[in-house]
């Protein structure tokens, strides 16, 4: 069954530090990783994506990294800031239909305190 | 800052009455979609089109429709809305640069049936 796992569920961090983010997958076949950043109220941002060839992406203080292999992916927030609570949405997608079907994540809700 | 709009955002209404979501989008993205999400869970999907007069029913079980007439438009009807409707609804379109899919989301429409 194809699933998208993410972890932890919930993360309470304090301004200025550093956090990390995990998703295991078992989509396959397999195309792309993304992941999507949702404020509160508001629809997903994409913030990265990534595919096979790919181990490691950034964007700013968001770097995302990739592990075919072993079908793991992290994102890992440096220098943390108020406005990065939201969460954070791990999706795969295979190329097994013409749509190229996205399995999403349940998210990590990140919260960071001043 | 992605051009996808959906109106309402918040709607509170009773049992039994027909609503309809608008969604609309100014680029000229031919694939459109519309997502359900509890709060903590996953998006999933439940319409989506590839085109002008194009919809189809995605994985999650709805009893809402849609329909396509437009590129820029697509509107998802609710024909006598129930409590158990009560939800988020997502709207999405995409475009291919070659990379698989981005989706871009509108800001969502927080419904609460009575």
């Amino acid at each position: 069954k194809n699933q998208v796992e993410q972890s932890p569920q919930s993360l309470i961090i304090l301004e200025g530090k550093n956090c990390t983010l995990q998703c295991n997958y078992t989509v396959s076949p397999f195309s792309n990783l993304r992941w999507y950043k949702q404020d509160t109220g508001r629809g997903p941002v994409s913030l990265t994506i990534m595919t096979f060839s790919e181990n490691t992406k950034s964007n700013g203080r968001y770097t995302a990294t990739l592990d075919a292999d072993t079908k793991q992916s992290s994102l890992h927030i440096t220098a943390s800031q108020l406005s990065d609570s939201a969460s954070y949405i791990c999706v795969v997608s295979d190329r097994g239909s013409t749509l190229g079907r996205l399995y999403f994540g349940r998210g990590t809700q990140l919260t960071v305190w001043p | 800052e992605a051009d996808i709009y959906q109106t309402p955002r918040y709607l509170v209404i009773g049992t039994g009455k027909k609503i309809t979501l608008e969604c609309s989008q100014t680029m000229g993205h031919d694939k459109m979609y519309w997502y359900q999400q509890d709060p903590g869970m996953e998006l999933h999907l439940i319409h989506y089109s590839y085109g002008v007069n194009s919809t189809e029913k995605g994985d999650l079980s709805s009893e809402s429709t849609v329909s396509r007439i437009r590129t820029e438009h697509f509107p998802l009807t609710l024909e006598s809305a129930r409590p158990s409707h009560t939800s988020q609804y997502l709207c999405a379109s995409s475009e291919d640069r070659g990379r698989g899919e981005t989706q871009y989301f509108g800001p969502g429409t927080r419904l609460l049936v009575l």
